[in-house]
């Protein structure tokens, strides 16, 4: 079965403008997380969807908000952009519910704030 | 919450087991112990995970110490395909619904020597 999909893999964006991106999960499942992947930083939990509605929160200021549609669909934005936001942003997918198994990433969609 | 530690880097010669070790001291109950590793410019990808007892499966071996606060992650014959970085990860759940909350570490780059 496909796997899970992010769009756009790659996208330049200046400071103060804002970006959506979109993740399909795999089929079937239901619920979509969502990381920051920096240098720095390594992997960090920005938040997890189930069911259209947000179910667990990182640390992340409010410029960064996302949703789930009711085909699980994901997506994720970023408001006024700062150079620092500059990363690989990663989505995942998972059964939902009591699920305690893999997450199954995407590739990623690689952010460049100038 | 939670956290993990893992040593930055770590080699090992090819064809030779390797033992990855992660320290979660805090770690809770309900929190799973799951491993990933990710190649270059690709997203994480599931390795193994367990919660009290050792794991095995086709790709390593979970060895988790008996009061849980670390855990080490068993590659029986590494191979030049296994160079990655490894995250090892606590992911707990959260109430009935299973919704969870999930804590990365910077993880161990592994460099396979030939």
């Amino acid at each position: 079965k496909a796997g899970v999909t992010q769009t756009p893999r790659y996208l330049i964006k200046t400071r103060g403008q804002q970006v959506t991106l979109s993740c399909s999960p795999i089929s079937g499942h239901r619920s979509v997380s969502w990381y920051q992947q920096t240098p720095g930083q390594g992997l960090q939990f920005l938040f997890e969807y189930f069911s259209e509605t947000q179910r667990n929160k990182g640390n992340f200021p409010g410029r960064f908000s996302g949703r789930q549609f009711s085909n699980s669909r994901s997506e994720m934005n970023v408001s006024t952009l700062e150079l620092g936001d500059s990363a690989l942003y990663l989505c995942a997918s998972r059964g939902g519910g009591a699920d305690t198994g893999e997450l199954f990433f995407g590739e990623g969609s690689r952010l460049t704030v100038l | 919450d939670a956290k993990t530690t893992q040593p930055n880097s770590m080699e090992s010669n090819e064809e030779e087991p390797v033992h990855l070790p992660c320290n979660h001291s805090t770690i809770s109950g309900t929190d799973y112990i799951h491993w990933y590793r990710q190649l270059p410019s690709q997203g994480p990808e599931y390795v193994i995970h367990g919660l009290t007892s050792n794991v095995n499966n086709r790709m390593a071996s979970l060895a988790i110490a008996e009061d849980r606060k670390s855990s080490t992650l068993i590659l029986h014959r590494a191979t030049l395909r296994d160079a990655a970085v490894y995250y090892c990860i606590l992911r707990q759940f959260m109430n009935s619904g299973g919704y969870q909350k999930v804590t990365f570490g910077i993880g161990t780059k592994l460099q396979v020597i030939p």
